[in-house]
C-alpha cells in the first residue's frame, strides 16, 4: 500500500536558518502530494501542494518539488521564524484509494 | 465563508460507552472525510462520503461508522468505546472531483477513561 516516511523530529533551528525537511513516498500510479502544518491545538492546514512530476509547490516563504526520480517532496524556507513552529505533516493523495496517507509528521522548533 | 466546523471540541467518555461526532463541511464542498490521530502520530483515514454513502473505508473496524445528510454535514459514530480509541478525530470536506484538495476542521478530542 501507499506510504510516506519523514524524518524525524524534533528539529530546532534558530530563527532566520535554513530550514529542510526530508519526505519520501511509496505509491503506485502518479499521486498527488502535500504538505500540511499543524499549530499547537488546531487541525491541519494546508500549506503547499504539487500535483505532478517536476512540480514545484510553494507558500509563504516554504517550497517543495516533486521528484519522481526520488519519489521525495522535501519541504524547504530560507529563513525560518519563531512564528513557523509547529508540526509538519507530508502526505500524499492517490486517486485509487479517494484518501490521504500522512507521514508521522515533523516537529519544528525555532528558537530566537 | 466559513470553513469547516467540528462539534464537540472536547469530549471524555467511559470505556464501553458510543459516542457521535459532527462536522459540518466548507460552503460549497460535497464530500467528508474523517480521520483519526493518535498523540504524536500522523492522522489515519476513517472512511469518505459522498452523496450520503460511504465511498472509502480504511483499515477501521465496524464500531466506527457514519452517516452523511442531505446538506453534506456528517456524523462519525464510535460504539464500544475502547482506551484506544483516545485521539483527535478530523474531519476534512473536499469536493468530489479534485477530492485531493482537502480542508480540515479543528478537530474533536477524544479522551476514552
Amino acid at each position: 500500500g501507499d506510504s510516506v516516511t519523514q524524518m524525524e523530529g524534533p528539529v530546532t533551528l534558530s530563527e532566520e536558518a535554513f530550514l529542510t525537511i526530508n519526505c519520501t513516498y511509496t505509491a503506485t500510479g502518479y499521486p498527488s502530494l502535500f504538505w500540511y502544518v499543524q499549530y499547537p491545538g488546531e487541525g491541519l492546514q494546508l500549506l503547499l501542494k504539487a500535483t505532478k512530476a517536476d512540480d514545484k509547490g510553494s507558500n509563504k516563504g516554504f517550497e517543495a518539488t516533486y521528484r519522481k526520480e526520488t519519489t521525495s517532496f522535501h519541504l524547504e524556507k530560507g529563513s525560518v521564524q519563531v512564528s513557523d513552529s509547529a508540526v509538519y505533516f507530508c502526505a500524499l493523495y492517490n486517486n485509487a484509494g479517494n484518501m490521504l496517507t500522512f507521514g508521522g509528521g515533523t516537529r519544528l522548533m525555532v528558537k530566537p | 465563508d466559513a470553513g469547516v466546523t467540528q462539534s464537540p471540541t472536547h469530549l471524555i467518555k467511559t470505556r464501553g460507552q458510543q459516542v457521535t461526532l459532527r462536522c459540518s463541511p466548507k460552503s460549497g464542498h460535497d464530500t467528508v472525510s474523517w480521520y483519526q490521530q493518535a498523540l504524536g502520530q500522523g492522522p489515519q483515514f476513517i472512511f469518505q462520503y459522498y452523496e450520503e454513502e460511504e465511498r472509502q473505508r480504511g483499515n477501521f473496524p465496524d464500531r466506527f461508522s457514519g452517516h452523511q445528510f442531505p446538506n453534506y454535514s456528517s456524523e462519525l459514530n464510535v460504539n464500544a468505546l475502547l482506551l484506544g480509541d483516545s485521539a483527535l478525530y478530523l474531519c476534512a470536506s473536499s469536493l468530489v472531483r479534485g477530492s485531493y484538495e482537502q480542508y480540515f476542521g479543528p478537530g474533536t478530542r477524544l479522551t476514552v477513561t
